[in-house]
Parts: structure tokens; sequence; C-alpha cells
């Protein structure tokens, strides 16, 4: 079964406003998490990644926390547009191996 | 970054076909690639780890004579759905790791079946 998991399925937010998008993780031993924006009808897009050395990483509008003490991850954008509505999903992994998404979450974003 | 390609695109087909669904990584090698199935609202499924030269690994729950899994050669992998019923209508997504320890992922852009 999934072993990560997200703790809301829907998010609505104004545009310019920051949006955040929570991920619960179960397995202590994965060490690479990313954050992934899917649109409908399309593959996974690769937004932001996280290796477990690490508790924060930013890119460009993004960044990704991570807390394993409490296995969660969370993925904070700056200034939300509505070019970013999609479903977003969490997944982890070791290397080498498949990686394991959440659930979901789909953020609507309102002008 | 790496590039992996799905072809169709989308298909259509009769019930109690099979269709073939086939999966490249076009400017890297790729010994190991993973094939998934979205089912609409849902999250993506791993169904299979298709290994080159090897038998494909079958997650719990799909039948491996149902969705046969051919790693061809270090950039082709090919998900045929045999005998296929409007069940098995989905989003069907490859992945292939950039490999060595590294993690990194690149997902082909999928492919919607549709059986009638």
């Amino acid at each position: 079964g999934e072993s990560v998991g997200l703790h809301l399925p829907t998010l609505s937010v104004q545009e310019g406003d920051n949006s955040i998008i929570n991920c619960a993780y179960s397995n202590s031993a994965s060490d690479y998490f990313i954050w992934y924006k899917q649109e409908s009808g399309k593959g996974p897009q690769f937004i932001i990644d996280i290796r477990s050395n690490m508790d924060k990483r930013q890119g460009q509008r993004v960044t990704v926390l991570l807390n394993k003490t409490v296995k969660h991850l969370s993925l904070q954008i700056a200034a939300t547009q509505p070019g970013d509505s999609a479903v977003y999903f969490c997944a982890e992994n070791q290397a080498g191996t498949a990686l394991i998404f959440g659930k979901g979450t789909t953020l609507s974003v309102s002008s | 970054g790496a590039v992996v390609s799905q072809h169709p695109s989308w298909v259509i087909c009769k019930s109690g076909t099979s269709v073939k669904i086939e999966c490249r990584s076009l400017d890297f090698q790729a010994t190991t690639m993973f094939w998934y199935r979205q089912f609409p609202k849902q999250s993506l499924m791993l169904m299979a780890t298709s290994n080159e030269g090897s038998k494909a690994t079958y997650e719990q729950g799909v039948e491996k004579d149902k969705f046969l899994i051919n790693h061809a050669s270090l950039t082709l992998s090919t998900l045929t759905v045999t005998s296929a019923h409007p069940e098995d209508s989905s989003f069907y997504i490859c992945s292939a790791p950039s490999g060595g320890a590294a993690n990194e992922q690149f997902f082909g852009p999928g492919t919607r079946l549709t059986v009638l």
C-alpha cells in the first residue's frame, strides 16, 4: 500500500496568496522526496526535490520543507498564480527504487 | 534533463483486444523502468518494475499474465495489456531512473487507454 499520504484533498486560494500543501510519509528509510505537479491528461511534472540530509530547499517561487522527526513534507508556493492550478503529489523513494506517490492535493487558484 | 517518451499518447480499443504501450528513454540508458497506472482523480500506483534482461517484478494485485512487460533494450520497455476490458481503461505512465545511486526519475507523458 501507499506509504505517503496527504492531509487535504483540495486547496483553494486567491491569486497572489501563498499556498502550502502538506504530505505525511511513513517509511523512515526513504531518503529522497519529490513534489510533482500534474495537469489534466499529462504526466507528472517535477517541481522540486529534497534529500533526507536536508530540511529545506528553495526553488523559484517554491520551497520544500522536510521534518523527519514527524515524517512530514510540505510544499510552499509563493504568490500563487492561476497557472499553478493542478494536482500536486508528493513522492518518496530510496535510490534506484520506484517512487511511492501520495494521494494528491488539488490546488485551485482563483483570480 | 533526460527525456522519456511514450507511444501512443492515447488509444481506444474494443474489449478483448490487446494493446501495446512503448516507453523509451531518448537520451540515456535505463536498465530499469517503472510502470504506473492512474485512475481518474486518483494517485499513481506502481504496477511493475521492468528490468532489462530479466523478468519484470509485479506489485501485489497486478496480473502478470494480463500486463505483459518486455524490456527489449536499454532504451525501450513495452507494456502489453492483453484481452483488455473496460476496467483496464486508465492512464498508464512509465518512468526511468537517472541511473547509479541517484534517486531522480524521469516520467513519460502517459498513455490514455480507453477500452470500449
